[in-house]
């Protein structure tokens, strides 16, 4: 059984970086049979595709956030990451991790997801 | 970015009844939408992808249709499980964009 699991600070101060990382069960992140992916979702609102990165490297962001993310791979923890830099109070959000297929884009499993609030 | 329109955002049926949800996208994206069951406090699940296929394990009262620009989730014979939030995808386009969420509640 595949399970991701998010993990990283549940609070950041404005203008810092947020870092999460997401813990791969059952699967392997060097495997060239899904993409990894964030998807965040602040209260009350819809959630938001941030970014995906393949095996080969190959990483996609969000354009409302491209200046700002970054997502990597670790393959020796069998983990990929999240990084947003300059962070401001409209990051506040839940964070999830996801496996994604590759031909059609469905996102399975999730992990159950990290709330992470920006505040002083 | 493609828009996707989910409605109704709130739902409230009785167990046994039966239940739609459409997405509509604002631009054609074929097939390349999910559907998806959230839990409070849990992981989000795929129900559908591909519109209308199923990963095992999804009871067959869920059924998803459509394609072009508009898509339907239904729930037939509604169970105690069932009330959750549902949420479409589309994946045709980068970025990939999500529906607002239907929440169903219990009459």
């Amino acid at each position: 059984q595949v399970q991701l699991q998010e993990s990283g600070p549940g609070l950041v101060k404005p203008s810092e970086t947020l870092s999460l990382a997401c813990t791969v069960s059952g699967d392997s992140v060097s495997r060239d049979t899904h993409y990894w992916t964030w998807i965040r979702q602040p209260a009350g609102e819809a959630l938001e595709w941030i970014g995906r990165i393949y095996i080969s490297g190959v990483s996609n962001y969000n354009p409302s956030l491209r200046n700002r993310v970054t997502i990597l791979l670790d393959t020796s923890k069998n983990q990929f990451s999240l990084m947003l830099n300059s962070v401001t109070a409209a990051d506040t959000a839940v964070y999830y991790c996801a496996r994604g297929g590759l031909t059609m884009g469905w996102l399975d499993p999730w992990g159950q997801g990290v709330l992470v609030t920006v505040s002083s | 970015d493609i828009q996707v329109t989910q409605s109704p955002p709130s739902l409230s049926a009785a167990i046994g009844d039966s239940v739609a949800i459409t997405c509509r996208s604002s631009q054609i994206i074929y097939t390349h939408l999910s559907w998806y069951q959230h839990k409070p406090g849990k992981a989000p699940e795929l129900l559908i992808y591909g519109a209308s296929n199923f990963l095992g394990g999804v009871p067959p009262r869920f059924s998803g249709s459509g394609s072009g620009t508009h898509f339907t989730l239904t729930i037939t014979s509604l169970q105690p499980e069932d009330f959750a939030t549902y949420f479409c995808q589309q994946s045709y386009s980068l970025p990939h964009t999500f529906g607002q969420g239907t929440k169903l509640e219990i009459k």
